[in-house]
Parts: C-alpha cells; sequence; structure tokens
C-alpha cells in the first residue's frame, strides 16, 4: 500500500512570515495526485491546493505553492505571507483511482 | 452543486452498544464513497470505501461494518462498540479524478 509521510508533527511561523511543511510518498506508479488537506479547529477538511504528477509545474494557489518533487517523491507546502487563519492541522494526501491515503498531519501554529 | 451530509454530528455511546452513522450526497450520482476515522490528534484511517451500491471494500478487520443501500447513501455501522472506537468520522465522496470532498464530521465518544 502507498503510504504518506510527514516528518514535522508541529511547526511554528510568525505572522507574515513563510514556512514549509513536508510530505513524502511512497509510490511505484507513475500516474497520481496530490493534495493538501486543512483542517481548521471546526475539523471541516479543506483542500488547499492540488497537483497532478503529470505535471511537471507546480501549483500555485494565492500564498499557498507546492514544491514537486516527483523522482524524489518529496511534495511540500509553501505558505507566504502567513495569516493567523492559517493556523490548523495540514494534511498531505495521495490518491491513485480508488486509494487514497493521508499523512499524520503537520500542525501548524502562527504566532501574532 | 454538490453537497454531502453527515449524521448524527455528536454521539456518546456506552460500550457494547450499536453504533450507525449516515452519510448522504447530494447533486451526483455513482460517487465513490468513503469512510475515514481520526483519533484525537492524529490522521485520517481509512476504514471503508464503495465503488458502487452494495460494493464496500473494506481496509482495516474491526467491529465496524458498512453498507450502501442506495446510490448516495453510505452507512457506517456497529453491532458493539468498543472504546477505541472513539473518534472523528469522516465521510467523503469522489467523483470523477480530483480530490475528496467530506462531510462536516461524526464526534464520536464511547465511554
Amino acid at each position: 500500500a502507498q503510504t504518506v509521510t510527514q516528518s514535522q508533527p508541529e511547526m511554528s511561523v510568525q505572522e507574515a512570515e513563510t514556512v514549509t511543511l513536508s510530505c513524502t510518498y511512497d509510490t511505484s506508479e507513475s500516474d497520481y495526485y496530490l493534495f493538501w488537506y486543512k483542517q481548521p479547529p471546526s475539523r471541516q477538511m479543506i483542500l488547499v491546493i492540488r497537483q497532478e504528477a503529470y505535471k511537471q509545474q507546480n501549483a500555485t494557489e494565492n500564498r499557498f505553492s507546492v514544491n514537486f518533487q516527483k523522482a524524489a517523491k518529496s511534495f511540500s507546502l509553501k505558505i507566504s505571507d502567513s495569516q493567523l487563519g492559517d493556523a490548523a492541522m495540514y494534511f498531505c494526501a495521495y490518491r491513485r483511482g480508488n486509494d487514497m491515503r493521508f499523512g499524520a498531519g503537520t500542525r501548524l501554529t502562527v504566532k501574532p | 452543486s454538490q453537497t454531502i451530509h453527515q449524521w448524527p454530528a455528536t454521539l456518546v455511546q456506552p460500550v457494547g452498544s450499536p453504533l450507525s452513522l449516515e452519510c448522504t450526497v447530494e447533486g451526483t450520482s455513482n460517487p465513490n464513497l468513503y469512510w475515514y476515522r481520526q483519533a484525537a490528534g492524529r490522521g485520517l484511517q481509512l476504514l471503508f470505501y464503495s465503488v458502487g451500491i452494495g460494493q464496500i471494500s473494506s481496509e482495516v478487520p474491526q467491529n465496524l461494518s458498512a453498507s450502501r443501500p442506495q446510490d448516495r447513501q453510505f452507512i457506517l455501522s456497529s453491532k458493539k462498540l468498543l472504546l477505541s472506537d472513539s473518534g472523528f468520522y469522516l465521510c467523503a465522496w469522489i467523483e470523477g479524478p480530483g480530490e475528496l470532498f467530506f462531510g462536516e464530521g461524526s464526534r464520536l465518544t464511547v465511554l
């Protein structure tokens, strides 16, 4: 089974600064999707950004961007100009077909 | 637009009692449906997924079961709850090659 690893259980960033959350995954497939989800205290899972493995260009959504390194099986999330509302659990996820796996999550704290 | 609903939102049950969590998707047809469990402060564990009516795949052997009696309905059940069943349960659906869309979640506390 594919595994997704988030090596940082907790991260902290100063408001307006930049932070990078790490994610690595294990797969023998070449075609798949990668995602970052945000889970605020409300527990609702919110999609932050997605990346198709066949695309070489890194995905970007406003202040959120990824560094997708396919050969290294790495998929990090960069949050620029961090805001207090960015504080949440962040989950990295892998999907191929019906199989969707999540990492253990990184808890991000934003300091004012 | 598509929506997904779960209920109940919160549930407190004694050990040994039965469980039924329901999930309904609206605005789509033949979605792939998923049940995940999230223990306190931890990641998401895939419990079951379904690609169609009556089709259930189990990822983790345990005292939970799932059923899909209708195209857009997915039910998570247990005949006898254990303390270790406590957690936050999330239903989700996928249509096509994209991402998972999640329901609001159901918080289960087993005492």
